[in-house]
């Protein structure tokens, strides 16, 4: 099991170019998320998806779209990057909200974005 | 108003003594899990210990524990027997239900520094 991976590692961006993270998912999860970390701040919720085709906003979802059109895969969008996009970006992903109460997310290595 | 709250933005603690990382919460729900990240230089986010609002023990893993307060909204770690792999920056997170729906709320972090 590789477990949660995310593409890429690394990314440098200039003003108003488009770019996709990728996030995979080995353990047929049916939640994925992706967040940003922030210094200070923790980590905030974009977006989130409960199952294969099915989306939802998290608490900073503007500038950010996503798609999660196969159940292992859950993908970023930054359509126009701003330098304040510049951040850190994990995926994580869960096994259902039945179990919300005890159910961990696992988390991948994160991708530190730069927009300069 | 802050939902998660970190008080100490880094800690020392030398090694094999125990540390205690600080972290109160806010909520009016009834139901509702609190959750301890480590997240080592490295930068991957690792699952500790999980505390349910209705469990009655204090949750344990290992050298690990959640000090747990209902009454006072204090979910600290205790950190047993410090390694100097123990150093990190540790989140303390929580997650809230509501119709349709939940959200997982992240501090801002507690960075612990072992010493030899």
């Amino acid at each position: 099991n590789a477990g949660v991976t995310q593409t890429p590692k690394f990314r440098v961006l200039k003003t108003g170019q488009s770019m996709t993270l990728l996030c995979a998912q080995d353990m047929n999860h049916e939640y994925m998320y992706w967040y940003r970390q922030d210094p200070g701040m923790g980590l905030r919720l974009i977006h989130y998806s409960v199952g294969e085709g099915t989306t939802a906003k998290g608490e900073v979802p503007d500038g950010y779209n996503v798609s999660r059109l196969k159940k292992q895969n859950f993908l970023l969008g930054l359509e126009s990057a701003a330098p304040s996009q510049t951040s850190v970006y994990f995926c994580a992903s869960s096994t259902s909200l039945v179990a919300a109460s005890t159910d961990t997310q696992y988390f991948g290595p994160g991708t530190r974005l730069t927009v300069l | 108003a802050q939902k998660i709250t970190q008080t100490q933005p880094g800690m020392f603690v030398q090694e094999k003594e125990a540390v205690t990382l600080d972290c109160t919460y806010d909520t009016s729900d009834q139901s509702y899990g609190l959750f301890w990240y480590k997240q080592p230089s490295s930068g991957e986010m690792i699952f500790l210990i999980y505390q349910g609002s209705y469990d009655e023990q204090n949750a344990t893993e290992g050298r690990y524990s959640l000090n747990f307060q209902k009454a006072r909204k204090s979910a600290n770690l205790v950190i047993s027997a410090s390694q100097l792999g123990d150093s990190a920056m540790y989140f303390c997170a929580m997650r809230e239900f509501y119709t349709g729906g939940f959200k997982t709320i992240f501090g801002a972090g507690t960075r612990l520094f072992v010493k030899a």
